[in-house]
């Protein structure tokens, strides 16, 4: 058990440029989860997959972003035409099977995008 | 709406000593679970301790424990001898119908 992994770990670009970003849960788990935490803030819910899945979406989640998670395994989240108030902490985490509201979350390092 | 408040944004407690952080959510549901999440400087977040709203014995991990008043919507948490190592941020969240809803934070400091 190698623990939740996410690359980068920071990533600087200029307004109007793509990004993606990449996680890779526990081998065994089959949900996973994104968040953003800005600075100051608890981290907010964006979406998540149970395996290649994808459940859930918030309303924070415009359709500049999208995520993917092929095959159930790893997943990207890639924001298009980043803007200023993209900049914040993008956290992956996951889970085991069971439901989402019992199962303990593993959370991975992040994802810290500052957009310039 | 769903949502949790942490009324205190920084806190400080002696080495050893008792420090209680407090929390309070908001939900129209009646099955949930509640949890404290800790975040070191620069490092990820790992769970300190969870509870079932359903169970009313307050769950006790180690030198956590928590004070669950489900009636008043209540989720504190108690870290007894504190440790250099527990300054952290600390994040209260919970599963209502949507997963983890998170709290503001409070930042402890633990000092020697």
């Amino acid at each position: 058990d190698t623990g939740v992994s996410q690359d980068p770990r920071h990533k600087i670009t200029k307004r109007g440029q793509n990004v993606t970003f990449r996680c890779d849960p526990i081998s065994e788990h089959n949900r996973l989860y994104w968040y953003r935490q800005t600075l100051g803030q608890g981290p907010e819910f964006l979406t998540y997959f149970q395996n290649e899945a994808q459940l859930e979406k918030s309303r924070l989640l415009s359709d500049r972003f999208s995520a993917e998670r092929p095959k159930g395994s790893f997943s990207t989240l890639e924001i298009q035409r980043t803007e200023q108030g993209d900049s914040a902490m993008y956290l992956c985490a996951s889970s085991p099977s069971g439901s989402w509201s019992t199962d303990t979350q593993y959370f991975g390092p992040g994802t810290r995008l500052t957009v310039l | 709406a769903q949502t949790v408040t942490q009324s205190q944004p920084e806190m400080s407690v002696q080495e050893a000593e008792t420090v209680t952080l407090s929390c309070t959510y908001d939900t129209s549901e009646n099955n949930y679970y509640l949890f404290w999440y800790k975040q070191p400087p620069s490092r990820q977040m790992i769970l300190v301790i969870r509870q079932e709203a359903y169970k009313q014995q307050n769950a006790t991990e180690n030198r956590f424990s928590v004070n669950f008043q489900k009636a008043a919507k209540s989720f504190s948490l108690k870290i007894s001898d504190s440790q250099l190592g527990d300054t952290a941020m600390y994040f209260c969240a919970f599963t209502p119908n949507t997963p983890l809803v998170f709290g503001k934070g409070t930042r402890l400091s633990v000092i020697a």
